[in-house]
């Protein structure tokens, strides 16, 4: 079956960066794109990107231009994300989240998510 | 970027209820709208994509409509799994958008 297992939880200081890993299973790696997605404490869903697994290219919102980089090492079938120079509204559980057969923008499969707190 | 709109942002419902969640979009979006259900502490799941086609494993009771700019979501008899907080989302264009989200309450 399909899982995808996520990196714990994390707590920065402003200004550092962080990398979550999402480690895949159950398909094959390169042939589903991998989004991810962040929501706040109470919030709602937001998109901060996605990685084509095979290219290795990414798509990365406006608003995370710059300070979000994806990356995955097909080896071990995991995609990773790191954010940087972090502030306090980055805290959130940051999702993996795999593209479907129908699109590769609609989720069917998610990890767990990895909360991360900014704080000082 | 594509603003996603639903209403309402909360709902009160009892169980067998029909409910109904509105999600507008600010400009056309075809019929390139997915539906997610969420209940808390876990990852939201995929019920609805492309408007109106139901995800395998998604009970019958769950449909979508709507094309352009106005879309819903139905439950035609609302089940005690079903409380939970229901999203839009967008994928006709970047960046993808997810609507504020719709929790439906137990009246």
């Amino acid at each position: 079956q399909v899982q995808l297992v996520q990196s714990g939880a994390e707590v920065k200081k402003p200004g550092a960066s962080v990398k979550v890993s999402c480690k895949t299973s159950g398909y094959t790696f390169t042939d589903y794109y991998m989004n991810w997605v962040r929501q706040a404490p109470g919030q709602g869903l937001e998109w901060v990107g996605w990685i084509n697994p095979n290219s290795g290219g990414p798509n990365y919102a406006q608003k995370f231009q710059g300070r979000v980089t994806m990356t995955r090492d097909t080896s071990i079938s995991t995609a990773y994300m790191e954010v940087s120079r972090l502030r306090s509204d980055d805290t959130a559980v940051y999702y993996c989240a795999r593209g479907s057969l129908y699109s590769s923008s609609i989720v069917n499969y998610w990890g767990q998510g990895t909360l991360v707190t900014v704080s000082s | 970027d594509i603003q996603m709109t639903q209403s309402p942002s909360t709902l009160s419902a009892s169980v067998g209820d029909r409910v109904t969640i509105t999600c507008r979009a600010s400009q056309s979006i075809s019929g390139w709208l997915a539906w997610y259900q969420q209940t808390p502490g876990k990852a939201p799941k995929l019920l609805i994509y492309k408007a109106s086609s139901l995800e395998s494993g998604v009970p019958s009771r769950f449909g979508g409509s709507g094309s352009g700019t106005e879309f819903t979501l139905t439950i035609s008899s609302l089940q005690p799994d079903d409380f939970a907080t229901y999203y839009c989302q967008q994928y006709n264009s970047f960046p993808l958008t997810f609507g504020g989200g719709t929790k439906v309450e137990i009246k």
